[in-house]
């Protein structure tokens, strides 16, 4: 099956700097790489998504790339605020079918004001 | 607010009992995932059900179960607990049946505490 590792699981960063959350998958077929946001005492939520049809996608202060050669993606934030302390996670799956998202372990993300 | 309701918010009980988690998925998903979350473990997939029918298991230990009710609400049952069994169980929704096609709503979560 796949399996999906996340690095760092800890990051500590300043206000303002930029964060980067590394994954790598195993399964080839795997073509659909969300990212989700767990704030403390919340259930994950979902924040940005890509598809193996697309190298790179941003949203405002967020953007996820995607290496399919090297099954590998990364979240990047920028400028980020206190707001922005969270766990992130990363998963990977395929779609269609009965395929279940295989998350990372998380990687705690914190930012000092 | 995702729409996913779980109760209890938490549960503490000791070694041997059982319990039973509840989930209420967003109103229009027929689809419900458990996850279990560990400190050091991340989110372990446990088991799916769609439309009231087990469609995906994970890791699920055979001293845990679940069901999907008509009414689509969904519950855990962790029996003969063991102190590795303290974790944060969440429950998930979505439209579809395939949760590889797009967005998980997940709850707040369960913390469960077995003493």
């Amino acid at each position: 099956g796949e399996n999906v590792e996340q690095h760092p699981s800890t990051l500590s960063v300043q206000e303002g700097d930029s964060a980067v959350i590394k994954c790598t998958y195993s399964d080839s077929a795997s073509n659909y790489f969300p990212w989700y946001k767990q704030e403390l005492g919340k259930g994950p939520q979902l924040i940005i998504d890509i598809r193996s049809n697309v190298g790179e996608k941003k949203d405002q202060r967020i953007a996820v790339t995607l290496n399919k050669t090297a099954k590998h993606f990364s979240l990047h934030i920028t400028e980020t605020q206190p707001e922005d302390s969270a766990v992130y996670f990363c998963a990977a799956s395929i779609t269609g079918g009965s395929y279940i998202p295989t998350f990372g372990r998380g990687t705690s993300l914190i930012v000092h004001p | 607010d995702s729409g996913v309701t779980q109760t209890p918010k938490h549960l503490i009980t000791a070694t041997g009992q059982r319990v039973t988690l509840r989930c209420s998925p967003r109103s229009g998903d027929l689809s419900v995932y458990w996850y279990q979350q560990s400190l050091d473990q991340g989110l372990q997939f446990l088991i799916q059900y769609y439309n009231g029918e087990e469609r995906a298991k994970g890791n699920i230990l055979e001293r845990f179960s679940a069901q999907q009710f008509p009414d689509l609400h969904s519950e855990l049952n962790l029996s003969s607990l063991e102190l590795g069994d303290s974790a944060l169980y969440f429950c998930a929704s979505s439209v579809e049946w395939t949760g590889g096609a797009g967005e998980l709503f997940f709850g707040e979560g369960s913390r469960l505490t077995v003493l």
